[in-house]
């Protein structure tokens, strides 16, 4: 079946832009986390959503970064005023239910010039 | 909180020669404890998991990997590689409790096989 899927797969935008990233998760998956790899790094921690609810945003940077997730599936991560250091690729997973296997999306590439 | 150290950036070896990839972790909690690979262009996968019982543990493609308490450690073995298990892999950690879908990971372990 269908896995995780992410778009765009790569994002140039300059710096102080907007841009959302979108991640469709697997159908029927009710757990959803957002995560962020700098380069030469692991996955980061952001956000985390069980349903339509943030259960767990305490790994997002700072208030420029803001996730949504209306319907329960599909979930939009949005940044404000994009700074240089924002350069990463951002990766969503989705879980059956919480706390069960992640399964991970390939992830938007996003380059803040 | 946790974190994770995989040891080695990068590991080269011969196909068909056996490999370890090491991961050491640091928590004040009891730990559930992970193997993910990456290959180009894709998502991670995940190869293991450690949640309780059974130290050794094995995984997908031949993996295996055991979880030793006293040490801190939880590193990934497989007897015999192929070129096809180049990739990078990453070593994940997270509490047992009430936080456990929130993986904390290593900065990951290249592994390429050359022929």
């Amino acid at each position: 079946g269908a896995g995780v899927s992410q778009t765009p797969s790569n994002k140039v935008t300059e710096k102080g832009k907007y841009v959302e990233l979108r991640c469709d998760p697997i159908s029927g998956h009710t757990a959803l986390y957002w995560y962020r790899q700098s380069l030469g790094q692991g996955p980061e921690f952001l956000i985390y959503f069980q349903g339509t609810g943030a259960a767990d945003d305490s790994g997002l940077p700072n208030d420029r970064f803001f996730a949504v997730r209306p319907e329960g599936s599909v979930s939009t991560l949005k940044i404000q005023r994009t700074e240089r250091g924002d350069s990463a690729v951002y990766l969503c997973a989705s879980s059956p239910r919480a706390r069960e296997e992640q399964y991970f999306g390939p992830g938007t590439r996003l380059t803040v010039t | 909180a946790q974190s994770v150290t995989q040891l080695d950036s990068q590991v080269p070896v011969f196909e068909e020669a056996p490999v370890e990839l090491r991961c050491n972790y640091s928590s004040s909690v009891s730990v559930y404890l992970f193997w993910y690979v990456q290959y180009p262009n894709q998502g991670l996968q995940l190869l293991l998991k450690y949640l309780s019982g059974s130290t050794l543990v094995k995984g997908i493609n031949g993996f295996e990997a055991e979880f030793n308490k006293s040490q801190t450690s939880f590193h990934l073995r497989k007897p015999s590689v192929h070129i096809s298990d180049t990739a990078e892999y990453f070593c994940a950690v997270s509490d047992s409790g009430g936080s456990n879908y929130k993986l904390t990971f290593g900065k990951g372990t290249l592994l390429t096989v050359n022929p």
